[in-house]
């Protein structure tokens, strides 16, 4: 089974840019696409990237998503207070068939 | 447009059966371009995925927790359900149910959540 590894925390200043690494053990990464959703407390998460790099209507153009390998990345270009959240990557796994989730990322604008 | 919102008990006893639900506005529960799933999230485990259905009751579950969990759709009442049973503190989480939409993020991505129900585990 897939194991997704991300830092437990990022931060920035207004306007930097912040990059989220999502690391697979397995080979599964290069197989399956990745997704990237937010998570704001009290609020439903949000999908903010699909299919590595695509980004679903309304999700600004600061989010950015690619994969390389067995590792992909978020990146947040211009960073604002609202971004403040936490952030999983997850993928479909088919050995045995499961969506996995990151161990998530705590992002702190400072 | 879409949404979806999950109603169910705060609080479950030790060993006993929890039992959430989803109601789904918007759309047919029986479109063809949706999956229904069912994620929770808690401090200790983060987010983690117990399952999906399909238009047709096709079911996939998390594999470590395939013994205890049942999905099953309502088309009359446009509502999809979880059950998961013989509960621990170790199943106290915020859950979530959400939908792809293959017309709007493809088939894989989680694209439309609810707000989420806390579920408590405690005698």
């Amino acid at each position: 089974q897939s194991v997704l590894t991300q830092p437990p925390s990022a931060s920035g200043t207004p306007g930097q840019r912040v990059t989220i690494s999502c690391s697979g053990a397995t080979s599964d990464m290069e197989i399956y696409t990745v997704d990237w959703y937010q998570l704001l407390p009290g609020t439903a998460p949000k999908l903010l990237i699909f299919y590595n790099n695509q980004r679903p209507s309304g999700v600004p153009d600061r989010f950015s998503g690619s994969k390389s390998g067995t590792s992909a990345s978020l990146v947040i270009s211009g960073l604002r207070s609202e971004d403040e959240a936490e952030y999983y990557c997850a993928l479909w796994d088919d050995n045995p068939y499961n969506y996995v989730f990151g161990t998530g990322t705590r992002v702190t604008v400072l | 447009q879409l949404q979806v919102q999950e109603s169910g008990p705060g609080l479950v006893r030790p060993s006993e059966t929890l039992s959430l639900t989803c109601a789904v506005s918007g759309v047919a529960i029986r479109g063809e371009t949706n999956f229904w799933g069912w994620i929770r999230q808690s401090p200790a485990k983060g987010m983690e995925f117990i399952g999906t259905i399909g238009y047709s009751g096709e079911t996939y579950y998390k594999p470590s927790l395939r013994s205890r969990v049942t999905m099953s759709i309502n088309t009359s009442s446009n509502h999809f359900s979880l059950t998961l049973s013989s509960v621990t503190a170790a199943d106290t989480a915020m859950y979530y149910c959400a939908t792809t939409d293959t017309d709007l993020t493809g088939d894989s991505a989680f694209c439309i959540w609810g707000q989420g129900t806390m579920v408590t585990v405690s005698s």
